[in-house]
Parts: C-alpha cells; sequence; structure tokens
C-alpha cells in the first residue's frame, strides 16, 4: 500500500483562492517533499521539509509537518490558472533514502 | 541543472515481447528510481538502487528486473510484456545524503502501450 495518502483525490478553485491539500502517511521518515506533475510530464520538486521541521515556506506554497500525526500539509495561496497540475507528496525513509509517493492530488484552478 | 534522460518517450510492444527502457542522469547520484504512474493509483516504486550493481525492491516488482552496471545509468526490463503493464514509466534520481534530504530529479517519463 502508499506511504502517503494525499486528501483530497481531487480539488478544484477559483483563481485567487487558497488551496490547500493534506498527506498522511504511516512511518517514521527523514523528510517529506512535495512535487508538481503537469499532465503527461515529469514530477517537479517543490519544497521539501525535514521530520525536525514544523512548518516551511517557499513563495506562495506554506508546507507544516506533524509528525505525531504522521501528517504534512500543502497551501499554496493566492492560486493561479498556472497552478493547474497535480501535487504528490513524498516521504523518504531508511539508510538508503528511499522515496515513496502518495496517490497525488489534482487541483484545477478556473480562471 | 541535473538532467534525468529517459531514451523512449512513446513506446508500443507486443505481449511477451522483451522490453527495455533506458534512463541516464547526469549528476552523478547514486540513488535511482523507476516508477510507474497510473490513473488513480499514483506513483509506485518498482525497483531503486543506491549504488552500482546494487538494488532493492519496491512495492511492485513483479514481471521487472532492473540492470545497474554504471552510475549514471538505470534500466528498466520487461521479461515477458503484458497488457496490465501498460503505463507511465518514471526514472528519477537522487543524491544519497543520509541526514540532510535531498530532492528526487525526474525525466519525462516514458508512455508503455503492451498490445
Amino acid at each position: 500500500s502508499q506511504q502517503g495518502e494525499e486528501d483530497p483525490q481531487a480539488l478544484s478553485i477559483q483563481e485567487g483562492e487558497n488551496a490547500t491539500m493534506n498527506c498522511s502517511y504511516k512511518t517514521s521518515i527523514n523528510n517529506l517533499q512535495w512535487y508538481r506533475q503537469n499532465s503527461g510530464r515529469g514530477l517537479v520538486h517543490l519544497i521539501l521539509i525535514r521530520s525536525n521541521e514544523r512548518e516551511k515556506h517557499s513563495g506562495r506554497l506554506r508546507v507544516t509537518l506533524d509528525t505525531s500525526k504522521k501528517s504534512s500539509s500543502l497551501l499554496i495561496t493566492a492560486s493561479r490558472a498556472a497552478d493547474t497540475a497535480s501535487y504528490f507528496c513524498a516521504t523518504v525513509t531508511g539508510g538508503y533514502q528511499k522515496v515513496t509517493f502518495g496517490t497525488g492530488t489534482k487541483l484545477q484552478v478556473i480562471p | 541543472d541535473v538532467k534525468v534522460t529517459q531514451s523512449s518517450r512513446y513506446l508500443v510492444k507486443r505481449t511477451g515481447e522483451k522490453v527495455f527502457l533506458e534512463c541516464v542522469q547526469d549528476m552523478d547520484h547514486e540513488n535511482m528510481f523507476w516508477y510507474r504512474q497510473d490513473p488513480g493509483l499514483g506513483l509506485r516504486l518498482i525497483y531503486f538502487s543506491y549504488d552500482v550493481k546494487m538494488k532493492e525492491k519496491g512495492d511492485i516488482p513483479e514481471g521487472y528486473s532492473v540492470s545497474r552496471e554504471k552510475k549514471e545509468r538505470f534500466s528498466l526490463i520487461l521479461e515477458s510484456a503484458s497488457t496490465n503493464q501498460t503505463s507511465m514509466y518514471l526514472c528519477a534520481s537522487s543524491l544519497q545524503i543520509h541526514i540532510a534530504g535531498n530532492t528526487i530529479y525526474f525525466g519525462e517519463g516514458s508512455w508503455l502501450t503492451v498490445v
């Protein structure tokens, strides 16, 4: 089964609104990362949060991590049509840095 | 910039054929990964390699094998392709830093159709 599970599976919002995606995982992690995928393309790294961090910002992105609940959230503020994509969380575990992805959230931002 | 190159973007193969998917990275990364991506299932790890000639099974290794003879190249092999292996295959690489964490770099994907 997947290490990470995103919620919701799909999200549709108006341009300018905020988008929040959640990720839950099952085992202890080294770090957690969020990726973006445009339709039919490879994934692109957005942000990494280490297991000893609780919150991180990068531009319009804000990531939180709660290791006690084994969950993370990605907030995109002031969304734009160009943010339309699928977003995946990835957990990194073990000494060899095994990377496991969740099922993704498909975000649609309507202009 | 790191580049991960997958040799074939689109392939159509017949059932029973042996299929090779090639991946090359140019940043001297220790770790390399193969995933398949299917609608509603996200990315599932097939195999990963943390060093030359080393490999570890991921979550769905059945029907696949891998080869890592050189650090920069990681090949995924479908010994006898079946229609349920029709999918998008993604190769990725990363540095093996145990403490700080590192970014995973992806190729553009290979769309495989088995008929």
